[in-house]
């Protein structure tokens, strides 16, 4: 069993579609990431959340600490944030644990 | 500031042979994490470095080690390459290793075993 789990794996959308994304996971945590990686590899951090919401541009992150769950928005998207984004959890001693990502394509 | 920079960017290595990648961190930063990427099992933590000291490290094989230099540049080695060796390898920096800080990513190293 995956300590976190993302949904859905493959998402495709429609320029300027409202998107969300979904993490679960079943650790303690000290602090959630949402990661952003483009094709050749390269990972932009896009969020850091230990509570509550964040917001950055068209892009919004929310936690629920006791529910164990946060979601990625995306509004009115685009065809560069076609990506794979990677949700990611800190637990204690500094350790990370990966979903398995969800893999976006905006269509223009 | 210079971001986070690894070389090489690529490698391709023979069954038995040994690799060592380095990852330069943003200048300041103290902590250097590694993590392996493979469409199978996706990133995975390896270790983490702060101030020469592995502070954690994550459930691989003794054959996965690292140092961090008084620089604060790391370097990771891989000894008896195998297959399923065959990864981008992605070094991250953070300023001081807080749980607060951000975590900034290198560009990868992608290593292919033969």
């Amino acid at each position: 069993k995956n300590e976190v789990e993302q949904s859905p794996q493959n998402l495709t959308a429609q320029e300027g579609e409202f998107i969300t994304i979904n993490c679960s996971y079943s650790v303690g945590i000290s602090a959630l990431h949402w990661l952003q990686q483009h094709p050749g590899g390269g990972i932009v951090s896009l969020f850091m959340l230990s509570s509550g919401k964040k917001k950055h541009g068209r892009l919004i992150a929310t936690i629920n600490i006791q529910e164990k769950h946060s979601s990625l928005h995306i509004t009115a998207s685009h065809p560069r944030d076609s990506a794979v984004y990677i949700c990611a959890v800190r637990v204690a001693g500094n350790q990370f644990y990966f979903g398995t990502g969800t893999s976006l394509t905006v269509i223009p | 500031k210079a971001g986070v920079t690894q070389t090489p960017r690529y490698l391709i290595k023979t069954r038995g042979q040994q690799v060592t990648l380095s990852c330069s961190p943003i200048s300041g930063h103290r902590s250097v994490s590694w993590y392996q990427q493979t469409p199978g099992q996706g990133l995975q933590f390896l270790f983490e470095y702060f101030s020469e000291t592995q502070r954690n490290k994550g459930n691989f094989p003794g054959r996965f080690s690292g140092r961090q230099f008084s620089n604060s540049r790391s370097e990771m080695n891989v000894s008896t390459l195998e297959l399923g060796d065959s990864a981008l390898y992605l070094c991250a920096s953070r300023q001081a290793g807080g749980a607060a800080d951000t975590q900034y990513f290198g560009p990868g190293t992608r290593l292919t075993v033969l």
